[in-house]
């Protein structure tokens, strides 16, 4: 079975600073995606960045970026220049099958000014 | 293009009742997903639909059901409610084509059963 974990229930950061949050995973599959969501107070889901597993390459939105590292099945996001808006629940995310996601139990994200 | 539409936003309902809840998709997106969200188990996948087809379902009793219409939308229902079932439902669509497989979600329906 395909899981997610992330060890980080709560994490903070000084505004402009940089954070990573962690995450790791588990499939069977060599075909998959990995996401991370950001869900705000409003409880929008958010997409923030993904990662398809046969690119080597680490993906990068702005100040979002990705450390994959697909032999250690690690998937960990760093957030460059922290803002006040970043503050959010944030997810990661494994895409099994038709359109079927595995969420971790997700980071809370805290900005401090 | 409007996003992805849930109605009731809010519910409360008691035990043994049955409810429906309704997503509008993206248009033009077929595909269709529900997922539960609670403190304690987190988000859950509960089942899929695309082209009015369930595709893949999750690990929850038959109580849950769902379907999906021509139009993509797509409605859930739960019958003889129980508290274990309050939680936020979240829908997602996407196109889930080659190369597009970015899920677009709804605000949720906070589901409170009492």
């Amino acid at each position: 079975a395909q899981t997610v974990t992330q060890s980080q229930p709560e994490m903070s950061v000084q505004e402009a600073e940089t954070v990573t949050l962690s995450c790791t995973y588990d499939t069977s599959e060599s075909d998959y995606y990995l996401f991370w969501y950001k869900q705000p107070p409003s409880r929008q889901m958010i997409l923030v960045i993904r990662q398809e597993a046969y690119k080597q390459q680490n993906a990068t939105e702005n100040r979002f970026s990705v450390n994959f590292q697909k032999a250690a099945k690690s998937f960990s996001l760093k957030i460059s220049d922290s803002q006040l808006g970043d503050a959010a629940m944030y997810f990661c995310a494994l895409l099994q099958g038709a359109q079927k996601l595995v969420f971790g139990q997700g980071t809370r994200l805290t900005i401090n000014p | 293009k409007a996003g992805v539409t849930q109605t009731p936003r809010y519910l409360i309902k008691t035990r043994g009742q049955q409810v429906t809840l309704s997503c509008s998709p993206i248009s033009g997106h077929r595909s269709v997903s529900w997922y539960q969200q609670t403190p304690g188990q987190g988000l859950q996948f509960l089942f899929e639909y695309f082209s009015e087809t369930q595709r893949n379902k999750g690990n929850f009793p038959g109580r849950f059901s769902g379907r999906q219409f021509s139009n993509s939308r797509s409605e859930m229902n739960v019958s003889t409610l129980e508290l274990g079932d309050s939680a936020l439902y979240l829908c997602a669509s996407g196109l889930d084509t080659q190369g597009d497989n970015e899920q677009f979600f709804g605000p949720g329906t906070r589901l409170t059963v009492l």
